[in-house]
């Protein structure tokens, strides 16, 4: 069974302030991609990271997929409170049978 | 282009009933996958459909089953409803199955079992 445990499991900071969340397995993922979820919404998918040591920007949201794809990050610059929400990682495995989500990280960001 | 339809949105049932939760995917999708999600577990898989069948089972017992239709709808039975079964349950589609697809969720239906 693929494991995907993402840390810190919650996080309440200051608008403004700088955040990273980790993504981290014992698995080899082919693909890993990220979604940021709302209250009481479906998650949206945020990016799709692919190679070995990949860096994709989307604005203020800065992602890395491990060298040995095992692991990722999602920074966070000058978090604003649009920014609050349930951020998850979800890997692909080689075989493509399905998606497996990870714990989560609880994001909130005060005014 | 309209997204993923879930309905109903909100559910109330009592311990031993069944329930039968709907997901239109976006048009042209022709994958769907289900996925129950609780505070302690998260997101965990449930079963992936593809033109008509079953491609995928999570792990859970067998009182949950699944169905896609030749439009690509599809459905999700729980059977004899326990506490545990409260959860969001979320559908998701894409164009077609694999390896980094992109997955567009439906907003959920919301399952009390009392």
């Amino acid at each position: 069974t693929q494991l995907l445990e993402q840390s810190p499991q919650f996080l309440s900071i200051q608008e403004g302030e700088n955040l990273t969340v980790y993504c981290n397995s014992s698995s080899v993922f082919s693909s890993l991609q990220w979604y940021r979820q709302e209250p009481g919404e479906g998650p949206v998918l945020l990016v799709t990271v692919v190679t070995g040591g990949e860096v994709k920007k989307l604005k203020r949201l800065t992602f890395q997929f491990g060298d040995a794809r095992k692991d990722s990050s999602l920074h966070i610059t000058a978090a604003q409170p649009g920014d609050t929400g349930l951020y998850l990682c979800a890997g692909d495995s080689s075989s493509g049978d399905k998606l497996t989500f990870g714990t989560g990280t609880r994001l909130a960001v005060r005014p | 282009k309209a997204g993923v339809t879930q309905t109903p949105r909100y559910l109330i049932k009592t311990r031993g009933q069944q329930v039968t939760l709907s997901c239109s995917p976006i048009s042209g999708h022709r994958s769907v996958s289900w996925y129950q999600q609780t505070p302690g577990q998260g997101l965990q898989f449930l079963f992936e459909y593809f033109s008509e069948t079953q491609r995928n089972k999570g792990n859970f017992p067998g009182r949950f089953s699944g169905r896609q239709f030749s439009n690509s709808r599809s459905e999700m039975n729980v059977s004899t409803l326990e506490l545990g079964d409260s959860a969001l349950y979320l559908c998701a589609s894409s164009l077609e199955p694999g390896p980094g697809e992109k997955l567009f969720f439906g907003s959920g239906t919301q399952l009390s079992v009392l």
